[in-house]
């Protein structure tokens, strides 16, 4: 059990957009930064978005990053088949001292 | 490029003892800290631990799974940062990747980690 809740699944069709939920506490996501990370299968992840809402140089305007309270969201927009992929959500976490991440949520492009 | 490396995966019986290393280049090694993620068979990811830059006293954290068997270290004139695993347990099967760490400010952001390796499997069986 991940201490940062994501859905399992999201899917959307090309052009629409698309959220991915990420659940946290006080703890976590309420004290600290978020981010997120890309993983395609048998590769290893790349960093999405920083510091809860900034993309790395070479990341498409299309992903962008929220954070509200306990929670974060990553939004895909014009979605495109090479969007489909694994995304993960990750922050620090006070009580525990240590780096939590997300359980992970597969996106599947219709 | 800046690329990292990262070897020393393979089958190790349980109780057993591996040294992974994570070789990097493409930049100054000495001003980032360095993590470990892994990745067990179609599972997510794991935070394993970080050792921060020497600038920021490089000291270490280490997830609660892992205390006290795994120790990162780093040698900042090979640019090599290593994770020794010792008492191996069958669930710590996984692909281990190294990243970079970014610190700055007076703060290494731990779960900052814009450079990955590519991963190196480690499979822990009797």
């Amino acid at each position: 059990q991940s201490v940062l809740t994501q859905p399992p699944s999201a899917s959307g069709t090309p052009g629409q957009r698309v959220t991915i939920s990420c659940s946290g506490s006080s703890s976590n996501i309420g004290n600290n930064y978020v981010y997120w990370y890309q993983q395609f299968p048998g590769t290893a992840p790349k960093l999405l978005i920083y510091r809860n809402n900034q993309r790395p140089s070479g990341v498409p305007d299309r992903f962008s990053g929220s954070k509200s309270g306990t929670s974060a969201s990553l939004a895909i927009s014009g979605l495109r088949s090479e969007d489909e992929a694994d995304y993960y959500c990750a922050t620090w976490d006070d009580s525990l001292s240590g780096v939590v991440f997300g359980g992970g949520t597969k996106l599947t492009v219709l | 490029e800046v690329q990292l490396v990262e070897s020393g995966g393979g089958l190790v019986q349980p109780g057993r003892s591996l040294r992974l290393s994570c070789t990097a280049s493409g930049f100054t090694f000495g001003d980032y800290a360095m993590s470990w993620v892994r990745q067990a068979p179609g599972k997510g990811l794991e935070w394993v631990g970080y050792i921060r830059s020497k600038a920021y006293g490089g000291t270490t954290e280490y997830a609660a799974s892992v205390k006290g068997r795994f120790t990162i270290s780093r040698d900042d004139s090979k640019s090599i940062a290593y994770l020794q695993m010792n008492s191996l347990k069958t669930e710590d099967t996984a692909v281990y990747y190294c990243t970079r760490t970014y610190c700055s400010g007076g703060i290494c952001y731990a779960t900052y980690m814009d450079v990955w390796g590519k991963g190196t499997t480690v499979t822990v069986s009797s």
